[in-house]
């Protein structure tokens, strides 16, 4: 069995500040992680992923996200918010192929 | 990348009558493909898993004779909503997976479901 829990269902930073999403996940055998943004009426985008190696992952668009395997977290960040980074970000963990989506954060960004 | 494509994007039907979404990998073979139903602020809801050449899984609580799937090829799978009602309106999403190590989905752009 697995699941994601990604903490706060919204999240609202300045431009330039700092982006912090948080995912915790739970899985019985070591997972594959992924970050994916959603702008509204698209699809999922992938950010990154972690599958196994180096824990610190890099993506796209300046995110990059931690596997901590004591914590069971895997949050997303970002130096420096830019405007257009305003979407719904969901965490997933994919064992054989099955992904279980978190339910969704979404970022807003002030100008 | 790979690339998956959905069709149509946007579709309005009148209650009663029955809408098919094609579901396309492009570039690759997709062995397995996933049909998700998002509605507005929510998450992905799994539906069904589909295999090439064989019956869809669905998921519970997912009635198979209302969401028919149907994946015929290694490119193409279809989802067809049977005799739709309002409630059916919502966007759903297909991906698919190639097979290769890490399993990693590759999502279409969704399709707009409004029934009337």
């Amino acid at each position: 069995a697995q699941s994601v829990t990604q903490l706060g269902s919204h999240v609202s930073v300045s431009e330039g500040a700092l982006v912090l999403l948080r995912c915790n996940y739970s899985s019985s055998v070591p997972p594959y992680l992924f970050w994916y943004v959603q702008y509204p009426n698209q699809g999922l985008q992938l950010l990154l992923k972690y599958t196994t190696g180096a824990t610190l992952v890099k993506g796209i668009n300046g995110f990059e996200a931690e596997f901590k395997k004591s914590e069971t977290s895997f949050h997303l960040t970002k130096p420096s918010a830019h405007m257009s980074d305003a979407a719904e970000y969901f965490c997933a963990v994919t064992n054989a192929g099955k992904s279980t989506f978190g339910d969704g954060t979404t970022l807003t960004v002030k100008p | 990348g790979a690339v998956v494509s959905q069709h149509p994007s946007r579709v309005i039907c009148k209650s009663g009558t029955s809408v098919k979404i094609e579901c396309r990998s492009l570039d690759f073979q997709a062995t397995t493909m996933f049909w998700y139903r998002q509605f507005p602020k929510q998450s992905l809801m799994l539906m069904a898993t589909s295999n090439e050449g064989s019956k869809a899984t669905y998921e519970q609580g997912v009635e198979k004779d209302k969401f028919l799937i149907n994946h015929a090829s290694l490119t193409l799978s279809t989802l067809t909503v049977t005799s739709a009602h309002p409630e059916d309106s919502s966007f759903y999403i297909c991906s698919a997976i190639s097979g290769g190590a890490y399993n990693e989905q590759f999502f279409g752009p969704g399709t707009r479901l409004t029934v009337l």
